[in-house]
């Protein structure tokens, strides 16, 4: 079966340092991963994804994320935190071409001035 | 750019009333889904559709009912509302393309409450 881990919770950072939120998967089979952002009342936005192409994938406004396929990680990145990254952000799995998404239980990021 | 409607926004409502949450898209995609998202929790899938006239049940059980009569909408429907009913229901739909079905595209989400 496949599931998802966001290993943080809640992580702060200051306004220009960098962001690294964790999430590890688990999948049998060969999965394609997202990041989606929810800004508050707002529906989820597609942050970036990996459909087995490049492990290195680079998203909007500035993410990018790491496939490691030896450490079952999908770590999201960004260099330098602006006041307008502060959102929650779920990792998500999809097993196959047609499955439907798992998600993971989200992490909220606050960024501080 | 890709649309995808939910109305209302907000619904406060009393214990055994009928209502149905409206979920439309522009983009002729043919999945659509509804998720239900509790405050600070992950989203659980309680319906999706292929298409016209195809409805399936998610990973989470759900008393909701759904009918997928045009492509465009997808409506939600709870035949007598509850409190444990109360959460954010959020709807979204992806295109089927290459093979594959592309990123799920989401609605702005229907925050109901149940007295």
């Amino acid at each position: 079966a496949q599931s998802v881990t966001q290993l943080d919770s809640h992580v702060s950072v200051s306004e220009g340092t960098p962001v690294l939120l964790r999430c590890n998967y688990s999948s049998s089979y060969s999965p394609s991963l997202f990041w989606y952002v929810q800004h508050p009342n707002k529906g989820l936005q597609l942050l970036l994804k990996y459909t087995s192409a490049a492990t290195l994938v680079k998203g909007i406004n500035g993410f990018e994320a790491e496939f490691k396929k030896s450490e079952t990680s999908f770590h999201l990145t960004k260099p330098s935190a602006h006041m307008s990254d502060a959102a929650e952000y779920f990792c998500v799995v999809r097993e196959g071409s047609q499955g439907n998404l798992i998600f993971g239980k989200g992490t909220k990021l606050s960024v501080k001035p | 750019e890709a649309d995808i409607y939910q109305t209302p926004r907000y619904l406060v409502i009393g214990t055994g009333k009928k209502i149905t949450l409206e979920c439309s898209q522009t983009m002729g995609h043919d999945k659509m889904y509804w998720y239900q998202q509790d405050p600070g929790m992950e989203l659980h899938l309680i319906h999706y559709s292929y298409g016209v006239n195809s409805t399936e049940k998610g990973d989470l059980s759900s008393e909701s009912t759904v009918s997928r009569i045009r492509t465009e909408h997808f409506p939600l429907t709870l035949e007598s509302a509850r409190p444990s009913h109360t959460s954010q229901y959020l709807c979204a739909s992806s295109e089927f393309w290459g093979g594959t079905y592309n990123e799920q595209f989401f609605g702005p989400g229907t925050r109901l409450t149940v007295l």
